[in-house]
């Protein structure tokens, strides 16, 4: 059974800073990886999904990357600003899973003014 | 565009009444899905669909039952809510075009129904 884990569960950093969220897997067998954000009360954005082919993928200030032999992927934020503060999850869409994404709990960040 | 909306976005239920969550999408979607969210649980999917007609089992189904009538919209029912299924429940749509997925399969979310059982 797949297992997703991020850590730290939380992370609390000054603004301007660089900073990473860690991912790991269990299984390597996967078709993608999507990394998602979550405002307070509000639903996931997706920010960024991964082909198992694919080694990265950029959006402005964001990049993540994945390695599946060892089961890692990271998230990394560059120049992280207070409207970077939500909780950030990634899931796995795994090859023995149908078509159902397993998640992580997520690192609930912090950028501080 | 809308992307995925839901109604209602609050409820509050006593034990043993019944609803129907409404999700609806403008994508062209033929995947769509219910999940849930708990505290310490993470999200975890309830039922999906992979086209018109078609439904699913997720990972935790019991309790509630879901119907593809039209493309666009996904409806996800409880018969008779028990105090075990307050949660923040999500729906969403993918583009998945075919099994294994050759395409993105980028999965897009609602903003959420709060569901609270008494």
């Amino acid at each position: 059974k797949q297992e997703v884990t991020q850590i730290p569960a939380a992370l609390s950093v000054p603004e301007g800073e660089n900073l990473v969220l860690n991912c790991s897997f269990t299984d390597s067998a996967i078709y993608n990886l999507q990394w998602f954000r979550q405002d307070p009360g509000k639903g996931l954005t997706s920010l960024l999904l991964i082909q198992s082919s694919q080694r990265e993928q950029t959006s402005g200030r964001l990049n993540a990357s994945l390695d599946k032999s060892s089961g890692r992927s990271t998230l990394y934020i560059a120049a992280s600003q207070p409207g970077d503060s939500a909780t950030y999850l990634c899931a796995i869409l795994g090859e023995t899973s149908g078509s159902r994404l397993t998640f992580g709990e997520g690192t609930q960040l912090t950028v501080n003014p | 565009n809308a992307g995925v909306t839901q109604t209602p976005k609050f409820r509050v239920l006593k034990t043993g009444q019944s609803m129907t969550l409404l999700c609806a999408q403008d994508m062209n979607h033929e995947y769509m899905y219910w999940y849930r969210q708990d505290p310490g649980m993470g999200l975890r999917l309830i039922h999906y669909s992979v086209g018109e007609g078609t439904t699913a089992k997720g990972e935790v189904p019991d309790g509630y039952n879901v119907s593809r009538l039209k493309k666009q919209n996904f409806l996800l029912g409880l018969e008779s809510a028990a105090p075990s299924q307050t949660s923040v429940y999500f729906c969403a749509s993918s583009d998945t075009r075919d099994w294994p997925p050759t395409y993105s399969n980028e999965q897009f979310f609602g903003p959420g129904t709060r569901l609270t059982v008494l």
